[in-house]
Protein backbone atom coordinates (compact mmCIF):
# COMPACT_ATOMS: atom_id res chain seq x y z
CA UNK A 1 0.00 0.00 0.00
CA UNK A 2 0.85 3.71 -0.33
CA UNK A 3 3.54 5.19 2.49
CA UNK A 4 3.41 8.88 2.80
CA UNK A 5 6.49 10.29 5.10
CA UNK A 6 6.57 13.67 6.31
CA UNK A 7 9.13 15.69 7.81
CA UNK A 8 10.05 17.70 9.69
CA UNK A 9 7.80 16.99 12.54
CA UNK A 10 8.15 20.22 14.25
CA UNK A 11 9.01 23.49 12.43
CA UNK A 12 9.65 27.01 14.56
CA UNK A 13 9.27 30.00 12.40
CA UNK A 14 10.03 34.03 13.05
CA UNK A 15 6.67 35.59 11.97
CA UNK A 16 6.69 36.73 8.75
CA UNK A 17 9.47 34.14 7.43
CA UNK A 18 8.28 31.22 4.85
CA UNK A 19 8.07 27.99 6.06
CA UNK A 20 8.20 24.54 4.01
CA UNK A 21 6.66 20.86 4.70
CA UNK A 22 7.69 18.08 2.59
CA UNK A 23 6.28 14.90 1.98
CA UNK A 24 7.24 11.73 -0.07
CA UNK A 25 4.56 9.39 -1.13
CA UNK A 26 5.55 5.91 -2.60
CA UNK A 27 2.75 4.43 -4.85
CA UNK A 28 3.57 6.20 -8.32
CA UNK A 29 0.00 5.96 -9.33
CA UNK A 30 -1.23 8.23 -6.70
CA UNK A 31 -2.82 11.19 -7.81
CA UNK A 32 -4.59 13.46 -5.70
CA UNK A 33 -2.65 15.56 -2.57
CA UNK A 34 -4.38 17.27 -0.34
CA UNK A 35 -2.81 19.48 2.91
CA UNK A 36 -4.98 19.66 5.99
CA UNK A 37 -4.30 22.55 9.07
CA UNK A 38 -5.53 21.00 12.43
CA UNK A 39 -5.46 23.55 15.03
CA UNK A 40 -5.30 21.42 18.67
CA UNK A 41 -8.33 19.48 19.63
CA UNK A 42 -10.35 20.62 16.52
CA UNK A 43 -10.78 19.08 13.00
CA UNK A 44 -8.78 18.85 10.45
CA UNK A 45 -9.50 21.45 7.70
CA UNK A 46 -8.33 21.56 3.68
CA UNK A 47 -6.34 24.28 3.12
CA UNK A 48 -5.10 23.26 -0.43
CA UNK A 49 -4.58 20.15 -3.07
CA UNK A 50 -3.32 19.44 -6.24
CA UNK A 51 -3.88 17.39 -8.87
CA UNK A 52 -0.94 15.08 -10.42
CA UNK A 53 -1.63 16.99 -14.15
CA UNK A 54 -0.57 20.13 -12.21
CA UNK A 55 2.89 20.82 -11.16
CA UNK A 56 1.97 23.76 -8.66
CA UNK A 57 -1.07 25.63 -7.02
CA UNK A 58 -1.07 29.28 -5.12
CA UNK A 59 -3.70 30.42 -3.31
CA UNK A 60 -2.44 33.94 -1.43
CA UNK A 61 0.13 32.65 0.85
CA UNK A 62 -0.22 29.23 0.60
CA UNK A 63 1.35 26.92 -2.44
CA UNK A 64 1.81 23.61 -3.12
CA UNK A 65 4.70 22.02 -5.40
CA UNK A 66 4.32 18.48 -6.57
CA UNK A 67 6.99 16.59 -8.22
CA UNK A 68 6.01 13.25 -9.96
CA UNK A 69 8.90 11.75 -11.14
CA UNK A 70 10.72 12.22 -7.18
CA UNK A 71 7.13 11.42 -5.89
CA UNK A 72 7.31 13.78 -2.99
CA UNK A 73 4.68 17.31 -2.75
CA UNK A 74 5.53 20.14 -0.57
CA UNK A 75 3.96 23.12 1.13
CA UNK A 76 4.97 26.52 1.07
CA UNK A 77 3.45 29.02 3.87
CA UNK A 78 5.28 33.04 2.82
CA UNK A 79 4.58 35.80 5.23
CA UNK A 80 3.90 33.56 8.32
CA UNK A 81 1.42 34.59 10.86
CA UNK A 82 0.95 33.33 14.59
CA UNK A 83 -2.69 32.30 13.39
CA UNK A 84 -0.52 29.65 11.09
CA UNK A 85 0.39 28.13 13.91
CA UNK A 86 -1.41 24.31 14.31
CA UNK A 87 -0.66 20.56 13.12
CA UNK A 88 -0.39 20.42 8.98
CA UNK A 89 -1.00 16.98 7.42
CA UNK A 90 -0.27 16.19 3.78
CA UNK A 91 -2.10 12.63 1.99
CA UNK A 92 -2.31 11.04 -1.05
CA UNK A 93 -4.95 9.18 -2.61
CA UNK A 94 -6.05 7.52 -6.26
CA UNK A 95 -8.36 6.38 -8.19
CA UNK A 96 -11.80 6.72 -7.29
CA UNK A 97 -11.71 5.26 -4.10
CA UNK A 98 -10.96 8.36 -2.43
CA UNK A 99 -8.63 6.32 0.17
CA UNK A 100 -6.40 9.08 1.82
CA UNK A 101 -3.19 7.80 3.29
CA UNK A 102 -2.07 10.92 6.12
CA UNK A 103 1.92 11.75 6.95
CA UNK A 104 2.24 12.01 10.43
CA UNK A 105 1.60 15.94 10.54
CA UNK A 106 3.78 18.88 11.29
CA UNK A 107 3.86 21.55 13.86
CA UNK A 108 4.55 24.78 12.68
CA UNK A 109 4.94 27.23 15.47
CA UNK A 110 5.45 30.67 14.47
CA UNK A 111 6.58 33.04 16.63
CA UNK A 112 5.78 36.88 16.88
CA UNK B 1 -17.72 21.53 8.68
CA UNK B 2 -21.34 22.43 9.97
CA UNK B 3 -22.35 19.56 7.87
CA UNK B 4 -20.72 16.85 9.82
CA UNK B 5 -21.75 16.20 13.42
CA UNK B 6 -19.85 13.67 15.73
CA UNK B 7 -21.11 12.56 18.97
CA UNK B 8 -20.55 12.85 21.88
CA UNK B 9 -17.65 14.93 22.18
CA UNK B 10 -16.09 13.04 25.31
CA UNK B 11 -17.02 9.37 25.79
CA UNK B 12 -15.13 7.39 28.66
CA UNK B 13 -15.56 3.93 28.51
CA UNK B 14 -15.70 1.00 31.39
CA UNK B 15 -13.19 -2.32 30.98
CA UNK B 16 -15.29 -5.21 29.09
CA UNK B 17 -17.96 -2.40 27.40
CA UNK B 18 -18.68 -1.34 24.18
CA UNK B 19 -19.46 2.02 23.11
CA UNK B 20 -20.55 3.68 19.70
CA UNK B 21 -19.58 6.78 18.33
CA UNK B 22 -22.16 8.62 15.93
CA UNK B 23 -21.25 10.27 13.14
CA UNK B 24 -23.71 12.30 10.82
CA UNK B 25 -23.73 14.07 7.57
CA UNK B 26 -26.66 16.29 5.65
CA UNK B 27 -24.17 17.67 2.88
CA UNK B 28 -25.55 14.16 0.63
CA UNK B 29 -21.54 13.00 0.69
CA UNK B 30 -21.93 9.29 -0.33
CA UNK B 31 -18.25 8.44 0.72
CA UNK B 32 -17.80 8.28 4.93
CA UNK B 33 -14.92 7.67 6.65
CA UNK B 34 -13.63 6.96 10.18
CA UNK B 35 -9.98 7.82 11.75
CA UNK B 36 -8.24 6.85 15.30
CA UNK B 37 -5.70 10.10 15.79
CA UNK B 38 -2.93 9.28 18.54
CA UNK B 39 -1.34 12.02 20.03
CA UNK B 40 1.77 13.16 18.04
CA UNK B 41 0.62 11.07 14.80
CA UNK B 42 -1.36 11.08 11.97
CA UNK B 43 -4.75 9.98 10.99
CA UNK B 44 -5.39 6.13 10.28
CA UNK B 45 -8.05 4.88 8.75
CA UNK B 46 -10.06 2.71 10.76
CA UNK B 47 -13.31 1.79 8.11
CA UNK B 48 -14.94 3.60 5.26
CA UNK B 49 -17.96 3.75 3.25
CA UNK B 50 -18.19 4.33 -0.35
CA UNK B 51 -22.09 3.47 -0.20
CA UNK B 52 -24.89 2.56 1.68
CA UNK B 53 -24.93 -0.97 2.68
CA UNK B 54 -21.66 -1.27 1.76
CA UNK B 55 -17.87 -0.97 4.07
CA UNK B 56 -14.61 -1.78 4.20
CA UNK B 57 -11.89 -2.36 6.86
CA UNK B 58 -9.31 0.47 6.39
CA UNK B 59 -5.41 -0.45 8.33
CA UNK B 60 -6.35 -1.08 11.45
CA UNK B 61 -10.48 -2.11 12.07
CA UNK B 62 -9.57 -5.02 14.33
CA UNK B 63 -11.85 -4.24 17.36
CA UNK B 64 -14.22 -1.74 15.62
CA UNK B 65 -17.30 -2.27 13.85
CA UNK B 66 -19.36 0.02 11.93
CA UNK B 67 -22.63 0.36 9.80
CA UNK B 68 -24.08 2.39 6.92
CA UNK B 69 -27.85 1.79 6.96
CA UNK B 70 -28.25 5.24 5.83
CA UNK B 71 -26.10 7.69 3.72
CA UNK B 72 -26.25 10.16 6.39
CA UNK B 73 -25.21 8.03 9.13
CA UNK B 74 -22.18 5.78 9.58
CA UNK B 75 -21.89 5.07 13.27
CA UNK B 76 -18.67 3.02 14.77
CA UNK B 77 -18.81 0.59 17.70
CA UNK B 78 -15.42 0.73 19.84
CA UNK B 79 -15.44 -3.21 20.89
CA UNK B 80 -14.16 -4.67 24.17
CA UNK B 81 -11.62 -6.50 21.57
CA UNK B 82 -9.80 -2.88 20.96
CA UNK B 83 -7.41 -3.47 24.20
CA UNK B 84 -6.40 0.26 23.45
CA UNK B 85 -8.71 2.50 22.69
CA UNK B 86 -8.22 5.99 24.21
CA UNK B 87 -7.53 7.94 21.34
CA UNK B 88 -9.36 11.15 19.70
CA UNK B 89 -11.75 9.59 16.61
CA UNK B 90 -12.66 11.31 13.55
CA UNK B 91 -15.48 11.02 10.99
CA UNK B 92 -14.97 12.10 7.46
CA UNK B 93 -17.17 12.35 4.27
CA UNK B 94 -17.08 13.08 0.48
CA UNK B 95 -18.78 13.50 -2.35
CA UNK B 96 -16.37 10.30 -3.53
CA UNK B 97 -14.75 9.97 -6.87
CA UNK B 98 -10.95 11.18 -8.37
CA UNK B 99 -9.43 14.34 -6.35
CA UNK B 100 -12.51 14.94 -3.59
CA UNK B 101 -11.57 16.74 -0.73
CA UNK B 102 -12.71 14.32 2.62
CA UNK B 103 -14.15 17.17 5.13
CA UNK B 104 -13.53 16.62 8.85
CA UNK B 105 -16.61 16.50 11.90
CA UNK B 106 -15.09 17.93 15.38
CA UNK B 107 -14.56 14.93 16.73
CA UNK B 108 -15.20 12.23 19.83
CA UNK B 109 -12.22 11.88 22.38
CA UNK B 110 -12.94 8.33 23.68
CA UNK B 111 -10.98 7.39 27.16
CA UNK B 112 -10.54 4.14 29.56
CA UNK B 113 -12.07 4.76 33.06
Amino acid sequence: GENVEQHPSTLSVQEGDSAVIKCTYSDSASNYFPWYKQELGKRPQLIIDIRSNVGEKKDQRIAVTLNKTAKHFSLHITETQPEDSAVYFCAASRGNFNKFYFGSGTKLNVKP
Amino acid sequence: DGGITQSPKYLFRKEGQNVTLSCEQNLNHDAMYWYRQDPGQGLRLIYYSQIVNDFQKGDIAEGYSVSREKKESFPLTVTSAQKNPTAFYLCASSIGGFGQPQHFGDGTRLSIL
